[in-house]
């Protein structure tokens, strides 16, 4: 049962561009969704993350758009560097006695080309 | 500095025997988490703790056992490894709901 999915499931975009990665979940419950960043031998750390009364979030080249009627949310990085070469997890949790539950979704990974 | 510490990093096991992974976190977190990433698969949670000795199933939690008697420190339990316990494990703390999660390094377990 996978209630978060991310696509696509590997990105490579040149220095420069856009780069957007998408997700979406299947729980109306969920209503907090970090993005968490992992670099190869690291842990995942949160990089961005949006509350469901919000449409926008936006943090330096990072922007987060979410769409709560039909349950998706993309990431999009501005100006890509090849240092965000990394994988990113989309993850959801919900406002309830499951909050401190937190799904992750599969991960995008995204190669940046200089 | 706010850290989650794992121990060992690297830990190879003959198929059948005990594996005990270490965590500890000096943030005074009150939950903390026990994840597995393979390739493909992302991130699945096997435990969470809600404080000392409060302790929930996963998503995963067949074949993995957990212990937290002090707030700063959890640990994984593998009694009896299996091949397919072969894996990075990751723990992680937050300070409750819909918070950040702060994760360790990782360990990278092989059970051969």
């Amino acid at each position: 049962q996978q209630q978060v999915r991310q696509s696509p499931q590997s990105l490579t975009v040149w220095e420069g561009e856009t780069a957007i990665l998408n997700c979406s979940y299947e729980d109306s419950t969920f209503n907090y969704f970090p993005w968490y960043q992992q670099f190869p031998g690291e842990g995942p750390a949160l990089l961005i993350s949006i509350r469901s009364v919000s449409d926008k979030k936006e943090d330096g080249r990072f922007t987060i758009f979410f769409n709560k009627r039909e349950k998706k949310l993309s990431l999009h990085i501005t100006d890509s560097q090849p240092g965000d070469s990394a994988t990113y997890f989309c993850a959801a949790s919900a406002g309830s006695t499951n909050a401190y539950k937190v799904i992750f979704g599969k991960g995008t990974h995204l190669h940046v080309l200089p | 500095d706010m850290k989650v510490t794992q121990m060992p990093r690297y830990l190879i096991k003959r198929m059948g025997e005990n594996v005990l992974l270490e965590c500890g976190q000096d943030m005074s977190h009150e939950t903390m988490y026990w994840y597995r990433q393979d390739p493909g698969l992302g991130l699945q949670l096997i435990y969470i703790s809600y404080d000392v000795d409060s302790n929930s199933e996963g998503d995963i939690p067949k074949g993995y056992r957990v212990s937290r008697k002090k707030r700063e420190h959890f640990s994984l339990i593998l009694d009896s490894a299996k091949t397919n316990q072969t894996s990075v494990y990751f723990c992680a703390s937050s300070t409750g709901q819909n918070t950040e999660v702060f994760f360790g390094k990782g360990t990278r377990l092989t059970v051969v």
